[in-house]
C-alpha cells in the first residue's frame, strides 16, 4: 500500500485559494489519488479522484504532474465551512481496495 | 436517501460484553469495509468484504470478527469488549472509480 505525506495542518482565510499536498513517491502503475474530506462527528466524504493531470469538479481541483509523485488538492475561494480534515489516499481501483488513511491535514478557515 | 446506514450510533459496554454494529448500503456496492478512528487520529481498517461471501482482515482485526450477510450487510461483531476498542466506527462501501461512501458512524465506550 502507497504511503502519503500531508502538511499535518494549515491556516486560511475566508475568500482564498487552499492548496493542499501530499506526498506519495511508492504509488504504483495502477493507482489512482483520491481525496476526501471529514467533518468533526461524521464521516469522511468522496472530494475527488484521479490518475494523472488535472482532475476538476464542481468542488476541487486536483493536479497530479507527470511523475505522480505527488499531488495537490486546489479549494477555490474557501469558507468557514471548509474547515476540515482532508485525506490524501493512494490505491487501486480494484474490488476490495484496502485504503489506508494517514494523519491528515487539518485546514482551520478564518474570517 | 441513499447511503449507508449504521446502528447504533452510540454504545456503551462494559468490559468482556459483547455486541454486533450493522451496517446496510442501498447502492448495491460490491465492497464494503469496517474502519475505527481513535481521537485525533486517521481511519484504520479493521475489516473489508470485496463481495458477497469473502471478508479478509486489515490493518487492525483482532478482536473483531465480520459477517458479510448478503449484499447489503456487512456487520462488525466485538466478542469480549476491552477498553482499547473505545472508537469510532465506520462502516463503508464503494463502486469503482467513485470512491466510499461512508456511514455516519457508531461511537463505542468501553467501561
Amino acid at each position: 500500500l502507497a504511503k502519503t505525506t500531508q502538511p499535518i495542518s494549515m491556516d486560511s482565510y475566508e475568500g482564498q485559494e487552499v492548496n493542499i499536498t501530499c506526498s506519495h513517491n511508492n504509488i504504483a502503475t495502477n493507482d489512482y489519488i483520491t481525496w476526501y474530506q471529514q467533518f468533526p462527528s461524521q464521516g469522511p466524504r468522496f472530494i475527488i479522484q484521479g490518475y494523472k493531470t488535472k482532475v476538476t469538479n464542481e468542488v476541487a481541483s486536483l493536479f497530479i504532474p507527470a511523475d505522480r509523485k505527488s499531488s495537490t488538492l486546489s479549494l477555490p475561494r474557501v469558507s468557514l465551512s471548509d474547515t476540515a480534515v482532508y485525506y490524501c489516499l493512494v490505491g487501486n481501483n480494484n474490488a476490495g481496495n484496502m485504503l489506508t488513511f494517514g494523519g491528515g491535514t487539518r485546514l482551520m478557515v478564518k474570517p | 436517501n441513499a447511503g449507508v446506514t449504521q446502528t447504533p450510533k452510540f454504545q456503551v459496554l462494559k468490559t468482556g460484553q459483547s455486541m454486533t454494529l450493522q451496517c446496510a448500503q442501498d447502492m448495491n456496492h460490491n465492497s464494503m469495509y469496517w474502519y475505527r478512528q481513535d481521537p485525533g487520529m486517521g481511519l484504520r481498517l479493521i475489516y473489508y468484504s470485496a463481495s458477497e461471501g469473502t471478508t479478509d482482515k486489515g490493518e487492525v482485526p483482532n478482536g473483531y470478527n465480520v459477517s458479510r450477510l448478503n449484499k447489503r450487510e456487512f456487520s462488525l461483531r466485538l466478542e469480549s469488549a476491552a477498553p482499547s476498542q473505545t472508537s469510532v466506527y465506520f462502516c463503508a462501501s464503494d463502486r469503482l472509480n467513485y470512491g466510499y461512501t461512508f456511514g455516519s458512524g457508531t461511537r463505542l465506550t468501553v467501561v
